[in-house]
């Protein structure tokens, strides 16, 4: 199975600072995503890319920047985190367009 | 981007008896139809898809019916366990390109 690694787990971060969540896949994937999960809202697009160097936004993009460095490695980047954004984070990946999607562990970030 | 809207957010069933999550979207080319399942405390995993040139697929206790005429999709999970309790998503590819838009989540819960 598809592996993709998200750290940090667990993050605390007060409102105007800086946070960046990592993620790896190690599947040769074309394309990774990063979700946010709220309580009512489902998952929602942030930033997605099809691959080093190409970023595209998804539906939730305000306060969020993202890059895609290697085909491996996606960051997502809050510079300056608001409450509004806490939030479970899920990283995810697909080899091609309509394919299966692998999540991260997700990651979880307090803004207080 | 594309809506799904997902019916019921919540249900509960007896084990034993059968359980239907409803989704419909906008977008006519739209053509993948993923499910996902998320466990408390889990990432969301794919459990069963359907593309465009289908109307029904089965695997196992999970049937996928599509009408692309009304711009629907249903999961149905016969023979309910209480290992079905969890988060189902449903979700839809914008037109023909990359970008999954899912559905607001619904929580299951099968009881002995």
């Amino acid at each position: 199975e598809a592996a993709v690694t998200q750290s940090p787990r667990n993050k605390v971060t007060v409102t105007g600072g800086n946070v960046t969540l990592s993620c790896r896949q190690t599947n040769s994937h074309n394309y990774m995503y990063w979700y946010r999960q709220d309580t009512g809202h489902g998952l929602r697009l942030i930033h997605y890319s099809y691959g080093a160097g190409n970023l595209q936004i998804g539906d939730v993009p305000d306060g969020y920047k993202a890059t895609r460095t290697t085909q491996e490695d996606f960051f997502l980047l809050l510079e300056l985190a608001s409450p509004s954004q806490t939030s479970l984070y899920f990283c995810a990946s697909s080899d091609r367009v309509g394919n299966t999607l692998y999540f991260g562990e997700g990651s979880r970030l307090i803004v207080v | 981007g594309e809506q799904v809207e997902q019916l019921p957010s919540i249900l509960r069933v007896q084990e034993g008896s059968s359980a239907s999550i409803n989704c419909s979207y906008e977008d006519s080319a739209s053509n993948y139809f993923p499910w996902y399942k998320q466990e408390p405390g889990e990432n969301p995993k794919l459990i069963i898809d359907i593309r465009s040139n289908m109307e029904r697929k089965q695997i196992q206790e999970l049937i996928v019916l599509l009408d692309k005429k009304a711009k629907r999709f249903s999961l149905h999970i016969t023979d309910t366990q209480p290992g079905d309790s969890a988060m189902y998503f449903c979700a839809a590819s914008v037109g023909t390109g990359s970008k999954l838009s899912f559905g607001k989540g619904a929580k299951l819960t099968v009881s002995p």
